[in-house]
């Protein structure tokens, strides 16, 4: 474990399903962040929250919807989703967001598929 | 075209060969990563350098500012080194290879 827990770790979803993807810290870090690993594609960030408010939603479909209740935790809700949006979902997590580039830990992720 | 391009994508080995993976980039960055991904999916960072050299055990990251280019070398290789290694540089944003996939064989 390396201090970022993502739940679950696989997750096979209809189109037409509703379900969430969580992540949860305990290193006392106030940024989070939801990646996107494609087969063959470089990681793509797709949300990011510091101290709890959302700072940057790098043009992510309404499709997935951020939540982050306090700076422990962060939620990934996923609703009428596309077989494209399968793909490996990692969250990471650092002191806050200026500092990512020198100290940041990432999840093991949740492996999503659609079908 | 991606900001950071790696080479090779997949790379076999024999148990024991020095390995070197090759990075470059086109963008403007004031720091170089080097990120192991082991198959369960988590990602581990194992150097950033902005210059020269570093040497972590069996690993050595080297950095060449003015071409732009960076190499991870793995000496003595061994069945656990197998996994996903991920280039990234850091500027305004952080720029991500797309992984070179390494399998060493026993």
């Amino acid at each position: 474990e390396t201090g970022v827990t993502q739940t679950p770790r696989h997750l096979v979803m209809g189109m037409t399903n509703k379900k969430s993807l969580k992540c949860e810290q305990h290193l006392g870090h106030n940024a989070m962040y939801w990646y996107k690993q494609s087969a063959k594609k470089p990681l793509e960030l797709m949300f990011v929250y510091n101290f709890k408010e959302q700072t940057e939603n790098n043009s992510v479909p309404s499709r997935f919807s951020p939540e982050c209740p306090n700076s422990s935790h962060l939620f990934l809700h996923l609703h009428t989703l596309q077989p494209e949006d399968s793909a490996l979902y990692l969250c990471a997590s650092s002191q806050d967001r200026q500092t990512f580039h020198y100290g940041y830990t990432f999840g093991s992720g949740t492996r999503l598929t659609v079908v | 075209k991606n900001e950071v391009e790696q080479s090779p994508q997949n790379l076999t080995a024999q148990e024991g060969e020095f390995i070197t993976i090759n990075c470059s980039y086109s963008v403007g960055i004031s720091a170089l990563h080097w990120l192991q991904q082991h198959p369960g999916g988590g990602i581990v960072s194992l150097f950033m350098l902005s210059s020269g050299k570093k040497k972590h055990g069996r690993l050595i990251a080297t950095i060449n500012i003015q071409e732009k280019h960076s190499s991870l070398h793995i000496t003595a290789s061994h069945p656990r080194d197998s996994a996903v290694y991920i280039c990234a540089g850091t500027g305004n944003q952080f720029y991500f290879g797309t992984g070179t996939s390494l399998t060493v064989i026993p």
